[in-house]
């Protein structure tokens, strides 16, 4: 069984620039997590999808961000523009429907350098 | 407030020698518990976790945890450490929302 797969591994953009991280989660696992870990501290939360559908985007920074999933597959992060302090690595997590007891499964992440 | 607390971010620890991370969390309802491993160059591994039951869990690679509720701690030991071990360790807590509370890691390197 394929693990949950992120794309880019490395991105290197400007300030002021856009950048799309995909995620592509355990297929047929309906729960999709987005964290962020930023340079020396903890890995955070961003949100959660259930299918399609947004069920807790408490984490998000800003209005900068901007995820998507479509037809509740994979998910794509959009940062639009990038700020210097969007710089870290950025996980994405799946898990299956079975309730809140499942495990997340965390893909590689992505590393974001806002230059 | 909900967090979790790693205190050590850097230990050093012979190979062959035993080892204990340690995790304090705060958490308003039941926790579920979770320690992760992130190898270089590798994503977040599961190591073991624990929801309920009983309070010391095995795990793979050899380690193990213990819940001690009175505490709110929940510390991850090994009694003999490999060089493969050498990665970075994160303690998080789950519980009815799906989000994970993450530590801030314990990054543990292993001597010859």
């Amino acid at each position: 069984e394929a693990g949950v797969t992120q794309f880019p591994s490395h991105s290197v953009i400007e300030k002021g620039q856009t950048v799309t991280l995909r995620c592509d989660p355990i297929s047929g696992h309906d729960n999709l997590y987005w964290y962020r870990r930023v340079m020396g501290k903890e890995i955070k939360f961003l949100l959660h999808f259930v299918k399609e559908s947004k069920q807790d985007e408490s984490g998000m920074p800003n209005n900068r961000f901007l995820a998507e999933r479509t037809g509740g597959t994979y998910s794509t992060l959009k940062v639009q523009p990038a700020e210097l302090e969007d710089s870290g690595v950025y996980f994405c997590a799946s898990s299956p429907d079975r309730g809140n007891e499942e495990t997340q499964y965390f893909g590689p992440g992505t590393r974001l350098l806002v230059l | 407030a909900q967090s979790v607390t790693q205190p050590d971010i850097h230990i050093t620890v012979s190979e062959g020698a035993s080892l204990e991370l340690r995790c304090n969390y705060s958490y308003g309802a039941t926790p579920y518990l979770f320690w992760y491993v992130q190898s270089p160059g590798q994503g977040l591994q599961l190591l073991l976790k624990y929801f309920s039951g009983d309070t010391l869990v095995q795990g793979i690679k050899g380690f193990e945890a213990e819940f001690k509720r009175s505490q709110s701690s929940f510390n991850l030991r090994k009694p003999s450490v490999h060089w493969s071990d050498a990665a970075e360790y994160f303690c998080a807590v789950g519980g009815a929302t799906n989000k994970l509370i993450f530590g801030t890691g314990t990054l543990l390197a292993v001597q010859p």
